[in-house]
C-alpha cells in the first residue's frame, strides 16, 4: 500500500517556467490537499479538493493552479515561476473533513525557483 | 483566526533528558489538536491527537493533555532517544461554521536534535 505519493521529489526551475507537481493517493480519500512548508513559518494551505472535479483555494494561492480530473490524483500547477515560490510542497489526503479524521502526508516535492 | 503558537527552536538534549515542546493556540470554535513529526526527508505523521479539553493524547513515550484553560497543548517527553530528532508541528483543526473542510492550522515547527 504506497499511500500518498508526490512526483518529483526534486527539481530547479529558472524564473518564468512553469511545471506539475502530481500527487497521488491509493486509499480512495475524497479530500486532498497541496500545502507549502517554509523556513520558520510551518504549513500553509495552497489549495484543497473536497472531491473528483471540485477545487477550492486556501490560504496562500496566489500563482497556483490545482485540478482533480480523478479521484485518486491531485495536480498542483506554477504557471510562471517566480522565486518566491521556492519551498517544500507537501500533498495530503483524508477520507473525509471531520475534525479528528486523519490527513496523510506525501514525502514532499522539494523546488527550488532560481 | 485561527492561530499555533510554538516555543522557537532548534532544541538539543542529551540522550534520557526529558523534553517539552511548548504550544498554544487561538481558535475561534472548539478545535481538535495534533502533534505531526517529521524525520529527516520525510513527510509529516501524525504522532498524537486530542479531541476535547483535558484529553491526553500518546503515543511512543509522547504525551500531550489539551488544557482548554490555558489553550494550550503541550509535548512532553521523559526520555528521548537519539531517533526522536526530527521536526515537531503543532496544529489544530478547528470546525468553521459548518464549512468543516478538515483544514490544518499548524505552528511554525520546532526543530529537535538528540545526542548520544
Amino acid at each position: 500500500n504506497a499511500g500518498v505519493t508526490q512526483t518529483p521529489k526534486f527539481r530547479v526551475l529558472k524564473t518564468g517556467q512553469s511545471m506539475t507537481l502530481l500527487c497521488a493517493q491509493d486509499m480512495n480519500h475524497e479530500y486532498m490537499y497541496w500545502y507549502r512548508q517554509d523556513p520558520g513559518m510551518g504549513l500553509r494551505l495552497i489549495h484543497y479538493s473536497v472531491g473528483e472535479g471540485t477545487t477550492a483555494k486556501g490560504e496562500v494561492p496566489d500563482g497556483y493552479n490545482v485540478s482533480r480530473l480523478k479521484k485518486q490524483n491531485f495536480l498542483l500547477g506554477l504557471e510562471s515561476a517566480a522565486p518566491s515560490q521556492t519551498s517544500v510542497y507537501f500533498c495530503a489526503s483524508s477520507s473525509s473533513p471531520g475534525l479528528a479524521v486523519l490527513q496523510f502526508f506525501g514525502p514532499g516535492t522539494r523546488l527550488t525557483v532560481l | 483566526g485561527n492561530s499555533v503558537t510554538q516555543m522557537e527552536g532548534p532544541v538539543t538534549l542529551s540522550e534520557e533528558a526529558f523534553l517539552t515542546i511548548n504550544c498554544t493556540y487561538t481558535a475561534t470554535g472548539y478545535p481538535s489538536l495534533f502533534w505531526y513529526v517529521q524525520y529527516p526527508g520525510e513527510g509529516l505523521q501524525l504522532l498524537l491527537k486530542a479531541t476535547k479539553a483535558d484529553d491526553k493524547g500518546s503515543n511512543k513515550g509522547f504525551e500531550a493533555t489539551y488544557r482548554k484553560e490555558t489553550t494550550s497543548f503541550h509535548l512532553e517527553k521523559g526520555s528521548v532517544q537519539v531517533s526522536d530528532s526530527a521536526v515537531y508541528f503543532c496544529a489544530l483543526s478547528d470546525h468553521d461554521g459548518g464549512t468543516s473542510y478538515g483544514k490544518l492550522t499548524f505552528g511554525q515547527g520546532t526543530i529537535l536534535t538528540v545526542h548520544p
